[in-house]
């Protein structure tokens, strides 16, 4: 059984681009939720999906923003990318409201 | 009122001894505290939950101890191993509402010497 699932693992981009990250869930997971986590921090909520709808919004700006398609995996837009942006950017999947479990992450870097 | 307050920040505990890592909250609202373990370039792996009817709950060599009105919880590691050497978050959540956003502690690198 796969985990979580992410990519790319690794992401490169400059200032004012934009980026898209994508997830695919735990077989048998429905919600989506997405963390930054800075380098020496712990992983930060950016939102969460679940039937295709965002259910839940954490302290990030509009920049970012999501898609959740109908087989449950899910993207992670952010545009207009600035150096505070650089992170591990993380997606956990579960079953509605129970334990969430952690894909590797993609790390995003900002030149 | 969502943080997650955890201590200390890193810990070295000799191969065979007891690991602690304390975390506190202050959201009355929160009913779910797991704990994660984070290896180096590898997202965060679930490693054990409580919920707040329960005052400790363990599973093998890590035990969680749960205190409501203190508005404590703690990771106990036994016998801690070199593997165990990576770093430790808590997190809180509350599952009552409609969504089950995790808020997390800042995380604690413990380091096991032979």
């Amino acid at each position: 059984d796969a985990g979580v699932t992410q990519s790319p693992t690794h992401l490169i981009k400059t200032r004012g681009q934009q980026v898209t990250l994508r997830c695919s869930p735990k077989s048998g997971h429905d919600t989506v939720s997405w963390y930054q986590q800075a380098l020496g921090q712990g992983p930060q909520f950016i939102f969460q999906y679940y039937e295709e709808e965002e259910r839940q919004r954490g302290n990030f700006p509009d920049r970012f923003s999501g898609h959740q398609f109908p087989n449950y995996s899910s993207e992670l837009n952010v545009n207009a990318l600035w150096l505070g942006d650089s992170a591990l950017y993380l997606c956990a999947s579960s079953r509605d409201l129970d334990e969430q479990f952690f894909g590797p992450g993609t790390r995003l870097t900002v030149l | 009122q969502q943080q997650v307050k955890q201590s200390p920040q890193s810990l070295i505990v000799q191969k065979g001894g007891i690991s602690i890592i304390n975390c506190a909250y202050e959201n009355t609202a929160f009913d779910y505290f797991p704990w994660y373990q984070q290896f180096p370039g590898k997202g965060p792996a679930l490693l054990i939950a409580i919920r707040p009817d329960v005052s400790e709950k363990k599973e093998g060599r890590f035990t969680i101890s749960f205190n409501k009105s203190a508005k404590q919880f703690s990771l106990h590691i036994m016998d801690s191993q070199p593997g165990d050497s990576a770093t430790y978050f808590c997190a809180a959540s509350a599952l009552t509402g409609t969504a089950s956003k995790l808020t997390f502690g800042t995380g604690t690198r413990l380091q096991v010497t032979l």
